[in-house]
């Protein structure tokens, strides 16, 4: 399977302890995206990066998170001293880059489902 | 900043029923939009999209046209199946970045 994979799948940790997902997008897509969704709604954008650079960050994205992609593949995104409201799914995708204007799919990986007791 | 609007649900069908889920949108530039489908326990998948006015997507029977004068791109099937039951979302991109998503509308097709 050459989908974009996400690890792990589930994690349970309890309030005020540092987490961390991976994301492994498909290869050669030098897009790579987080998202955040919570139950009954839609996912919510993060950060996204081309190739190694992180190029936008939301303002969902607080100091208690980072993300990084250090050498254009993987990426991983960290949550220190995790709260209860951070509970969610969180979403990677990824795309190759945009031509023209015929913006190309983000292909999304399933997910990472994080619960903060 | 852009949004997207949808149809609210949950929406429960019989099966062959004609289905439609609204979707409108707020952007600045020219979005191109999107229909996502997610099937339980499974990831976001793309079903269709449109990249400008009067552009139509389709796949597996369902359809949406991009409405600029509306700003609408509505979701549409003729004869929807059991098979069908899912979560399906509205989105938009307005450059090669970040996408925005509707919340999301539940669809179970009874047979």
């Amino acid at each position: 399977d050459t989908g974009v994979s996400q690890n792990p799948r589930h994690k349970i940790t309890k309030r005020g302890q540092n987490v961390t997902f991976r994301c492994d997008p498909i290869s050669e897509h030098n897009r790579l995206y987080w998202y955040r969704q919570t139950l009954g709604q839609g996912p919510e954008f993060l950060t996204y990066f081309q190739n190694e650079a992180q190029l936008e960050k939301s303002r969902l994205l607080s100091d208690r998170f980072s993300a990084e992609r250090p050498k254009g593949s993987f990426s991983t995104l960290e949550i220190q001293r995790t709260e209860q409201g951070d509970s969610a799914m969180y979403l990677c995708a990824s795309s190759p880059a945009a031509s023209g204007k015929s913006y190309n799919e983000q292909f999304f990986g399933p997910g990472t489902r994080l619960t903060v007791l | 900043g852009n949004s997207v609007t949808q149809m609210e649900g949950p929406v429960t069908l019989s099966e062959e029923a004609f289905l439609t889920i609204n979707c409108t949108y707020t952007a600045t530039g020219y979005p191109s939009l999107f229909w996502y489908v997610q099937y339980p326990g499974e990831g976001l998948q793309l079903l269709l999209k449109a990249t400008k006015a009067d552009d139509k997507g389709s796949n597996k029977g369902f359809e949406a046209t991009y409405r600029k004068e509306t700003t609408s791109f509505h979701l549409e099937k003729g004869s929807v199946q059991v098979s069908d039951s899912a979560v399906y979302f509205c989105a938009l991109r307005t450059n090669a970045g970040k996408s925005t998503f509707g919340d999301g509308t539940t669809l179970t097709v009874k047979p």
